[in-house]
């Protein structure tokens, strides 16, 4: 079955800085790569996703970029304040019918944005 | 208004003992999911339900059940708790079967088996 390896598993930056986490995964029928951010406390929420006809997706100051010949896909956040420090997870999905739609996270980061 | 609740937020219970946890969402979604968070944080899949009907079982022990009274409830009863069971549960839910789509998470339900 599928595994999403993510690292790594802590980040701390100064705010101001640039931030980028890496996932790989195995399965190369996977299609859908979203990740999400966990606060403390809270459940998971997307922040951003792309699909595997995208290399590239942007929303302000967050990016993913997915290879899919080297099966990975990597979240840049540019310009990380405070309020980004959160555990995010990335995750991979086949799609489509029974297991084919489960989500595989990755163990997640935990980025801590210094003041 | 929330989208996916669950109740409790805390259960704090001893071994061997029953309990429920259940979820609700607002979305008009048909798919709802329950996921296990270990203390390492990591988060996997347990069971998801499609208009009421069982999609995915992944291997989880029989003494965990689901039940979807209706396509907005997804509750899950656990029978003779173990110490191994205590982590964060989260309730989803998400548009369609496909796995494409973002999945609404609850604020989660921290079960502690003394």
């Amino acid at each position: 079955g599928e595994n999403v390896e993510q690292h790594p598993s802590t980040l701390s930056v100064q705010e101001g800085d640039s931030a980028v986490i890496k996932c790989t995964y195995s399965d190369s029928a996977s299609n859908y790569f979203p990740w999400y951010k966990q606060e403390l406390g809270k459940g998971p929420q997307l922040i951003i996703d792309i699909r595997s006809n995208v290399g590239e997706k942007k929303d302000q100051r967050i990016a993913v970029t997915l290879n899919k010949t080297a099966k990975h896909f990597s979240l840049h956040i540019t310009e990380t304040q405070p309020e980004d420090s959160a555990v995010y997870f990335c995750a991979a999905s086949k799609g489509y019918g029974g297991s084919q739609g489960n989500l595989i996270f990755g163990k997640g980061t935990k980025l801590s944005v210094k003041p | 208004d929330t989208a996916v609740s669950q109740t409790p937020k805390y259960l704090v219970t001893q071994m061997g003992n029953d309990k429920s946890i259940k979820c609700e969402q607002n979305l008009g979604h048909d798919t709802m999911y329950w996921y296990k968070q270990d203390s390492k944080k990591f988060l996997k899949i347990m069971f998801s339900y499609n208009n009421k009907e069982l999609i995915i079982n992944e291997t989880v022990p029989n003494r965990f059940s689901p039940k979807s009274p209706d396509k907005a409830h997804l509750n899950l009863h656990i029978n003779s708790l173990e110490l191994g069971d205590s982590a964060v549960y989260f309730c989803a839910s998400s548009q369609g079967v496909s796995g494409l789509y973002e999945q609404y998470f609850g604020p989660g339900t921290r079960l502690t088996v003394l």
